[in-house]
Protein backbone atom coordinates (compact mmCIF):
# COMPACT_ATOMS: atom_id res chain seq x y z
CA UNK A 1 0.00 0.00 0.00
CA UNK A 2 1.48 3.37 -0.74
CA UNK A 3 2.62 6.40 2.00
CA UNK A 4 1.44 9.68 1.38
CA UNK A 5 3.57 11.95 2.69
CA UNK A 6 2.70 16.08 3.04
CA UNK A 7 4.83 18.85 3.01
CA UNK A 8 5.01 22.39 3.49
CA UNK A 9 6.31 25.72 4.62
CA UNK A 10 4.21 25.59 8.21
CA UNK A 11 3.92 29.73 8.06
CA UNK A 12 2.15 31.61 5.90
CA UNK A 13 1.80 35.51 5.97
CA UNK A 14 -1.47 37.03 4.88
CA UNK A 15 -2.44 37.70 0.75
CA UNK A 16 0.66 35.05 -0.37
CA UNK A 17 0.25 31.86 -1.89
CA UNK A 18 0.40 28.76 -0.19
CA UNK A 19 2.13 25.79 -1.90
CA UNK A 20 1.98 22.65 -0.66
CA UNK A 21 3.34 19.35 -1.99
CA UNK A 22 2.32 15.34 -1.47
CA UNK A 23 4.86 12.55 -2.08
CA UNK A 24 3.36 8.97 -2.99
CA UNK A 25 6.08 6.19 -2.37
CA UNK A 26 5.16 2.40 -1.73
CA UNK A 27 5.09 -0.49 -4.23
CA UNK A 28 2.17 0.25 -6.33
CA UNK A 29 1.77 1.53 -9.69
CA UNK A 30 -1.60 3.22 -8.67
CA UNK A 31 -0.04 6.75 -9.26
CA UNK A 32 -0.55 6.49 -13.26
CA UNK A 33 -3.88 4.38 -13.02
CA UNK A 34 -6.75 6.46 -14.55
CA UNK A 35 -8.95 4.94 -12.06
CA UNK A 36 -7.41 6.89 -9.05
CA UNK A 37 -7.68 10.54 -7.96
CA UNK A 38 -4.86 12.30 -5.28
CA UNK A 39 -7.15 14.53 -3.79
CA UNK A 40 -6.61 17.81 -1.07
CA UNK A 41 -8.67 17.69 2.18
CA UNK A 42 -8.43 20.40 5.25
CA UNK A 43 -9.48 20.50 8.52
CA UNK A 44 -9.56 23.89 10.35
CA UNK A 45 -8.92 23.79 13.98
CA UNK A 46 -11.39 22.16 16.16
CA UNK A 47 -13.60 22.09 12.58
CA UNK A 48 -14.66 19.36 10.31
CA UNK A 49 -13.11 17.81 6.67
CA UNK A 50 -13.27 20.17 3.68
CA UNK A 51 -12.44 18.98 0.18
CA UNK A 52 -10.46 21.69 -1.90
CA UNK A 53 -9.41 19.63 -5.29
CA UNK A 54 -8.61 16.57 -6.64
CA UNK A 55 -6.49 16.09 -9.77
CA UNK A 56 -5.91 13.01 -12.03
CA UNK A 57 -2.35 11.88 -13.73
CA UNK A 58 -3.39 13.14 -16.36
CA UNK A 59 -3.68 16.82 -14.97
CA UNK A 60 -7.06 16.89 -15.13
CA UNK A 61 -8.30 18.73 -11.90
CA UNK A 62 -11.72 18.75 -10.15
CA UNK A 63 -12.24 21.79 -7.78
CA UNK A 64 -14.88 23.17 -5.66
CA UNK A 65 -16.70 26.06 -6.64
CA UNK A 66 -15.63 28.13 -3.56
CA UNK A 67 -12.00 28.01 -4.31
CA UNK A 68 -11.55 27.07 -7.73
CA UNK A 69 -10.30 31.12 -8.06
CA UNK A 70 -7.35 30.25 -5.74
CA UNK A 71 -6.76 26.44 -6.17
CA UNK A 72 -4.36 24.94 -8.76
CA UNK A 73 -3.61 21.01 -8.40
CA UNK A 74 -0.75 19.29 -10.38
CA UNK A 75 0.59 16.16 -10.78
CA UNK A 76 4.20 15.30 -11.40
CA UNK A 77 4.65 11.91 -12.02
CA UNK A 78 7.96 10.78 -12.91
CA UNK A 79 8.38 12.72 -9.21
CA UNK A 80 5.32 11.29 -7.98
CA UNK A 81 4.20 14.15 -6.21
CA UNK A 82 0.65 15.88 -6.08
CA UNK A 83 0.95 19.53 -5.80
CA UNK A 84 -1.29 22.16 -4.58
CA UNK A 85 -1.25 26.29 -4.30
CA UNK A 86 -3.76 27.87 -2.84
CA UNK A 87 -3.41 31.61 -3.54
CA UNK A 88 -4.31 34.75 -1.64
CA UNK A 89 -4.61 33.41 1.92
CA UNK A 90 -6.45 34.53 5.32
CA UNK A 91 -6.34 33.56 8.24
CA UNK A 92 -9.56 31.12 7.39
CA UNK A 93 -6.70 28.92 5.68
CA UNK A 94 -5.18 27.93 8.95
CA UNK A 95 -5.44 24.41 8.99
CA UNK A 96 -4.31 20.37 8.76
CA UNK A 97 -3.64 19.66 4.73
CA UNK A 98 -4.10 16.14 4.38
CA UNK A 99 -3.35 14.14 0.55
CA UNK A 100 -5.67 11.31 -0.15
CA UNK A 101 -6.04 8.85 -2.78
CA UNK A 102 -9.76 8.35 -4.42
CA UNK A 103 -10.55 5.01 -5.57
CA UNK A 104 -12.86 6.13 -8.41
CA UNK A 105 -13.72 2.75 -9.25
CA UNK A 106 -15.37 -0.27 -7.06
CA UNK A 107 -14.62 1.62 -4.24
CA UNK A 108 -15.27 4.98 -4.81
CA UNK A 109 -13.88 6.55 -1.55
CA UNK A 110 -10.40 8.21 -0.35
CA UNK A 111 -8.75 5.05 0.82
CA UNK A 112 -5.25 6.20 1.45
CA UNK A 113 -4.49 9.62 3.59
CA UNK A 114 -1.29 11.32 4.42
CA UNK A 115 -0.36 12.13 8.05
CA UNK A 116 -1.29 16.19 7.05
CA UNK A 117 0.95 19.14 8.10
CA UNK A 118 -0.28 22.17 9.81
CA UNK A 119 -0.57 25.74 8.10
CA UNK A 120 -1.05 29.17 10.11
CA UNK A 121 -1.46 31.78 8.53
CA UNK A 122 -0.42 34.63 10.24
CA UNK A 123 1.59 37.88 9.80
CA UNK B 1 -22.24 24.40 6.84
CA UNK B 2 -21.78 21.00 5.86
CA UNK B 3 -23.87 19.70 2.83
CA UNK B 4 -24.35 16.36 4.81
CA UNK B 5 -25.84 16.55 8.62
CA UNK B 6 -24.49 14.71 11.41
CA UNK B 7 -25.23 14.77 15.31
CA UNK B 8 -22.66 16.64 16.43
CA UNK B 9 -22.05 14.21 19.48
CA UNK B 10 -23.05 11.03 21.06
CA UNK B 11 -22.10 8.81 23.70
CA UNK B 12 -22.27 5.11 24.78
CA UNK B 13 -21.22 2.90 27.37
CA UNK B 14 -18.52 -0.28 26.51
CA UNK B 15 -20.16 -2.84 25.52
CA UNK B 16 -23.03 -1.40 24.00
CA UNK B 17 -24.22 -0.17 20.23
CA UNK B 18 -24.67 3.07 18.57
CA UNK B 19 -25.56 4.43 15.03
CA UNK B 20 -24.71 7.67 13.80
CA UNK B 21 -27.29 9.15 11.32
CA UNK B 22 -25.84 11.14 7.99
CA UNK B 23 -28.71 13.10 6.31
CA UNK B 24 -28.61 14.49 2.75
CA UNK B 25 -30.21 14.78 0.09
CA UNK B 26 -31.19 13.52 -3.49
CA UNK B 27 -28.34 15.16 -4.89
CA UNK B 28 -25.86 13.57 -2.91
CA UNK B 29 -26.31 10.66 -0.93
CA UNK B 30 -29.98 10.19 -2.37
CA UNK B 31 -27.51 9.18 -5.94
CA UNK B 32 -24.44 7.74 -4.88
CA UNK B 33 -22.60 5.68 -1.97
CA UNK B 34 -21.59 6.59 1.07
CA UNK B 35 -18.49 6.48 2.98
CA UNK B 36 -17.61 6.95 6.80
CA UNK B 37 -14.55 7.47 8.03
CA UNK B 38 -12.83 7.46 11.45
CA UNK B 39 -10.46 9.76 12.86
CA UNK B 40 -8.53 9.24 16.20
CA UNK B 41 -7.39 12.39 17.93
CA UNK B 42 -4.83 13.92 16.40
CA UNK B 43 -4.42 11.37 13.57
CA UNK B 44 -5.43 11.35 10.08
CA UNK B 45 -8.70 10.34 9.11
CA UNK B 46 -9.36 6.38 7.83
CA UNK B 47 -11.56 4.50 6.17
CA UNK B 48 -13.60 2.91 7.69
CA UNK B 49 -16.79 2.08 5.31
CA UNK B 50 -17.20 2.50 1.81
CA UNK B 51 -19.79 1.97 -1.16
CA UNK B 52 -22.46 2.52 2.08
CA UNK B 53 -21.80 -0.72 4.11
CA UNK B 54 -18.34 -2.30 2.73
CA UNK B 55 -15.45 -2.82 5.23
CA UNK B 56 -11.75 -2.52 4.00
CA UNK B 57 -9.56 -4.91 5.25
CA UNK B 58 -8.61 -4.62 9.14
CA UNK B 59 -12.10 -3.10 9.73
CA UNK B 60 -13.75 -5.07 12.58
CA UNK B 61 -17.31 -6.19 11.50
CA UNK B 62 -18.55 -4.50 14.98
CA UNK B 63 -18.63 -1.49 12.40
CA UNK B 64 -21.63 -1.38 9.98
CA UNK B 65 -23.13 1.22 7.68
CA UNK B 66 -26.28 1.16 5.79
CA UNK B 67 -28.43 3.59 3.67
CA UNK B 68 -31.59 4.22 2.46
CA UNK B 69 -33.03 7.12 0.62
CA UNK B 70 -31.12 10.27 1.28
CA UNK B 71 -30.01 9.28 4.38
CA UNK B 72 -27.19 7.15 6.17
CA UNK B 73 -26.22 5.40 9.14
CA UNK B 74 -23.38 4.11 11.14
CA UNK B 75 -23.48 0.97 13.70
CA UNK B 76 -20.79 0.54 16.03
CA UNK B 77 -21.64 -2.65 17.95
CA UNK B 78 -19.94 -3.65 21.29
CA UNK B 79 -18.46 -0.08 21.84
CA UNK B 80 -14.74 0.27 23.19
CA UNK B 81 -12.79 3.00 24.68
CA UNK B 82 -10.42 2.92 21.26
CA UNK B 83 -13.38 3.80 19.83
CA UNK B 84 -13.95 7.05 20.76
CA UNK B 85 -12.62 9.52 17.47
CA UNK B 86 -14.68 11.84 15.20
CA UNK B 87 -16.87 9.96 12.51
CA UNK B 88 -17.51 11.79 9.47
CA UNK B 89 -19.64 10.61 6.52
CA UNK B 90 -18.85 11.60 3.24
CA UNK B 91 -20.34 11.09 -0.74
CA UNK B 92 -20.18 12.60 -4.16
CA UNK B 93 -21.98 15.28 -4.88
CA UNK B 94 -23.88 16.58 -7.96
CA UNK B 95 -24.32 20.22 -7.60
CA UNK B 96 -21.50 21.10 -7.12
CA UNK B 97 -19.64 17.97 -8.09
CA UNK B 98 -17.13 16.70 -5.60
CA UNK B 99 -16.94 14.58 -2.48
CA UNK B 100 -18.18 15.82 0.26
CA UNK B 101 -18.58 15.48 3.71
CA UNK B 102 -20.62 15.53 6.69
CA UNK B 103 -20.03 18.01 9.83
CA UNK B 104 -18.90 14.92 12.12
CA UNK B 105 -19.87 13.14 14.78
CA UNK B 106 -17.78 13.09 18.40
CA UNK B 107 -18.12 9.63 20.30
CA UNK B 108 -17.47 9.47 23.22
CA UNK B 109 -17.29 6.44 25.47
CA UNK B 110 -18.49 6.78 29.14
Amino acid sequence: QELLQESGPGLVRPSETLSLTCSVSGPSDSFTDRYISWGWIRQSPGKGLEWIGSSYYSGRSILPPSLKSRVTISVDSSKKQVALTLSSVTAADTAVYFCARRVTVSMHAFDVWGRGTTIIVSS
Amino acid sequence: QSVLTQPPSMSGAPGQRVTISCSGTSSNIGKGTVNWYQQLPGMAPRLLIYDDDKRPSGVPDRFSGSKSGASASLAISGLQFGDEADYYCETWGDKPTGPVFGGGTKLNVL
